[in-house]
């Protein structure tokens, strides 16, 4: 079946690029997504990207896709304290309302 | 923007006892809800998808008659937890979504811990 795979864990200074990976099965996937999820708190979409895109960029955040090895990767600018969560990722393919998810990768921000 | 609320937003019970869970859209009519459970440090699974008016679709070996769906409006879907035990403490998450195919906006969760 689809699987969604990424790391558990990163570690990154104020104020450098987080870059967070994630590797799908899936080759119908239409779209995939990055959730941020807060301690206690549910998810927050923040940003996706079509399956015939390769790059999105929204402010901080920059989306990257390759579609031939199906790995998918967020990277976050200038990274603050206020970044710290657990990032989702997820895909889903467009004749399914089913998103799956990955894991989800904790970063964790030092001074 | 797109809310969903979620009560409660924890809850201890007792083993055996049914617990309640409430899934509400507030300011948009969502055609489909999906119930999450998250473990820790795991990712998300899917339980059940369901749509206002039908009967719940539910995942492979989730058990429909112990995780009862209800979703008898469109701003709001109910889980509840029958008969539970310590092994169904865990994160349960909603999602709300104007149709099938639209951005699912998620609850802030409920933690369930059974004892």
């Amino acid at each position: 079946g689809e699987d969604v795979e990424q790391s558990l864990f990163l570690s990154v200074r104020e104020g450098d690029s987080s870059v967070i990976n994630c590797t799908y099965t899936d080759s119908s996937s239409t779209y995939l997504y990055w959730y941020k999820q807060e301690p206690g708190a549910g998810l927050q979409l923040l940003t996706y990207i079509f399956s015939n895109m390769d790059m999105k960029q929204d402010q901080r955040l920059t989306v990257l896709l390759n579609k031939k090895d199906k790995h998918l990767s967020l990277r976050i600018a200038d990274t603050q304290t206020g970044d710290s969560a657990i990032y989702f990722c997820a895909e889903r393919d467009s004749s399914a309302s089913k998103i799956i998810f990955g894991s989800g990768t904790r970063l964790s921000i030092r001074p | 923007g797109a809310v969903v609320s979620q009560h409660p937003s924890r809850v201890i019970c007792k083993s055996g006892t049914s617990v309640k869970i409430e899934c509400r859209s507030l300011d948009f009519q969502a055609t489909t809800m999906f119930w999450y459970r998250q473990f820790p440090k795991k990712s998300l699974m899917l339980m059940a998808t369901s749509n206002e008016g039908s009967k719940a679709t539910y995942e492979q070996g989730v058990e429909k008659d112990k995780f009862l769906i209800n979703h008898a409006s469109l701003t709001l879907s109910t889980l509840t937890v029958t008969s539970a035990h310590p092994e169904d403490s865990s994160f349960y998450i909603c999602s709300a979504s104007r149709n099938s195919y639209n951005e699912q906006f998620f609850g802030p969760g409920t933690r369930l811990t059974v004892l």
